[in-house]
């Protein structure tokens, strides 16, 4: 039972355009949550995150969505450049501040950006 | 700036044999934690420690033992390897505390085949 869900495995994007990544859960109890971007052999690097009291959230070109309601978050990367070639995670938390109890991780979308 | 180190990067186990994957991080974390990349499977909770001396479960924590000495180290044993535990294993930490936002540091992985 996947509580965090990315339903696309892989994105192709054109470079300049941008890259919508999507993400659904179904926990009522997650209250935080992040992008995770990961490389091929390294680790994962936090992104972005957004707190369940708000809708949105902007770093640079990084804005992440949060539909409550619909249990539904995004995330939008414009202008998309070629260092953005990654393995994206959507990750939530239900701890107090998050993280106490572990994230739970969607199994990852594969962006692709095309020069 | 060293963050989160994880030893070995790489190791290859025969089914029934036992190690220990070493974690340790110096930016003076109270909690961390291991999570296990499968393909298609995202990033799995194994076990964690929100401080030295106290551990507990994750998602997945059947064939794994832990144990939190110093705040600087978190090592994951396999206690009798089976091919089903092959995969790339996480450390991750963070600052932890109700200001915590969950956002994770993680290492740069040790991929584990066991035969």
């Amino acid at each position: 039972d996947q509580q965090v869900k990315q339903n696309s495995p892989s994105l192709s994007v054109q470079e300049g355009r941008i890259s919508i990544l999507n993400c659904d859960y179904t926990n009522s109890m997650f209250d935080y949550f992040l992008w995770y971007k990961k490389y091929p052999a390294e680790g994962p690097t936090f992104l972005i995150s957004i707190s369940s009291i708000k809708d949105k959230n902007e770093d640079g070109r990084f804005t992440v969505f949060l539909n409550k309601s619909a249990k539904h978050l995004s995330l939008h990367i414009v202008p998309s450049q070629p260092g953005d070639s990654a393995v994206y995670f959507c990750a939530a938390s239900a701890g107090i501040g998050g993280g106490a109890d572990g994230l739970t991780f969607g199994k990852g979308t594969h962006l692709i950006i095309q020069p | 700036n060293a963050g989160v180190t994880q030893t070995p990067k790489f190791q290859v186990l025969k089914t029934g044999q036992s190690m220990t994957l070493q974690c340790a991080q110096d930016m003076n974390h109270e909690y961390m934690s291991w999570y296990r990349q499968d393909p298609g499977m995202g990033l799995r909770l194994i076990h964690y420690s929100v401080g030295a001396g106290i551990t507990d479960q994750g998602e997945v924590p059947n064939g794994y033992n832990v144990s939190r000495s110093t705040t600087e180290d978190f090592p994951l044993r396999l206690l009798s390897a089976a091919p089903s535990q092959t995969s790339v294993y996480f450390c991750a930490s963070s600052s932890g505390g109700l200001a915590n936002t969950g956002e994770l540091f993680f290492g740069e992985g040790s991929r584990l085949t066991v035969l």
